[in-house]
C-alpha cells in the first residue's frame, strides 16, 4: 500500500510553545489529507480536512486558529498546533489517499 | 457518528481463524466496507475493503452479506502480532473516515 509517513515521531514541549507537526505522501500525490488525534483509550476523532491550495476544513468544535493547517504541496500537510496547553497532550495522526486512505505513524505530543 | 456496530471485544486462539463482525445495516448502495487496524501506539493500517462481492488478500479476507448490512472480518491463522483493536468502516470512497470504537482483539497464546 502506499507510504505515508509523519514528523517528528514525538515530541515534548513547554506550555505556550507552538509545535508543528508534518505529514507527507511519500509515493503519491494528495490533494487531500486528513488530521485526527486519539487520546488514551479512545478511538480516533477526526479533527479536520486539509486541503491542496485551499482553506482546511474543521469539524465540530476544533478550533481553527489553535490548530493550523497548510497543505502547501501535493505531498505536504502540515498540523501546527498554537499555544500549546496539557490538554493539548495527545496523538495525533494523519492520512491521506485517492481511494483507500492510509494512515501515518503518528506524532505523540506531550505538553509540560 | 459511525456507521457500524462491532463487539466490544474479542478472544481467538494463536493459530485459529480470527472471525470479527460488523453490522452495517444502513449502508447505502454506494458505500463500501473498510477495515483498518491499529496496533498499540502506531497509526491504522489498512486491511482490506469490499463492495459487495467477498475480497481476499494477503492478510484476510472479508465475507459481506448479500444484503450488505453486516460482514466478516476473517483472519485465518490468528497470530499474537494481530493483536490490535480492528475498525469496521463504511464510507464511500471519497469521503473522509470516521472511526466507531472498532473490536480490540486479543489473540492467546
Amino acid at each position: 500500500g502506499a507510504v505515508v509517513s509523519q514528523h517528528p515521531s514525538w515530541v515534548i514541549c513547554k506550555s505556550g510553545t507552538s509545535v508543528k507537526i508534518e505529514c507527507r505522501s511519500l509515493d503519491f500525490q494528495a490533494t487531500t489529507m486528513f488530521w485526527y488525534r486519539q487520546f488514551p483509550k479512545q478511538s480516533l476523532m477526526l479533527m479536520a480536512t486539509s486541503n491542496e491550495g485551499s482553506k482546511a476544513t474543521y469539524e465540530q468544535g476544533v478550533e481553527k486558529d489553535k490548530f493550523l493547517i497548510n497543505h502547501a504541496s501535493l505531498t505536504l500537510s502540515t498540523l501546527t498546533v498554537t499555544s500549546a496547553h496539557p490538554e493539548d497532550s495527545s496523538f495525533y495522526i494523519c492520512s491521506a489517499g485517492q481511494e483507500t486512505q492510509y494512515f501515518g505513524p503518528g506524532t505523540r505530543l506531550l505538553v509540560l | 457518528d459511525a456507521k457500524t456496530t462491532q463487539p466490544t471485544s474479542m478472544d481467538c486462539a494463536e493459530g485459529r481463524a480470527a472471525n470479527l463482525p460488523c453490522n452495517h445495516s444502513t449502508i447505502s448502495g454506494n458505500e463500501y466496507v473498510y477495515w483498518y487496524r491499529q496496533i498499540h501506539s502506531q497509526g491504522p493500517q489498512y486491511i482490506i475493503h469490499g463492495l459487495k462481492n467477498n475480497e481476499t488478500n494477503e492478510m484476510a479476507s472479508l465475507i459481506i452479506t448479500e444484503d450488505r448490512k453486516s460482514s466478516t472480518l476473517i483472519l485465518p491463522h490468528a497470530t499474537l502480532r494481530d493483536t490490535a483493536v480492528y475498525y469496521c468502516i463504511v464510507r464511500n470512497r471519497d469521503d473522509k473516515i470516521i472511526f466507531g470504537k472498532g473490536t480490540r482483539l486479543h489473540i492467546l497464546p
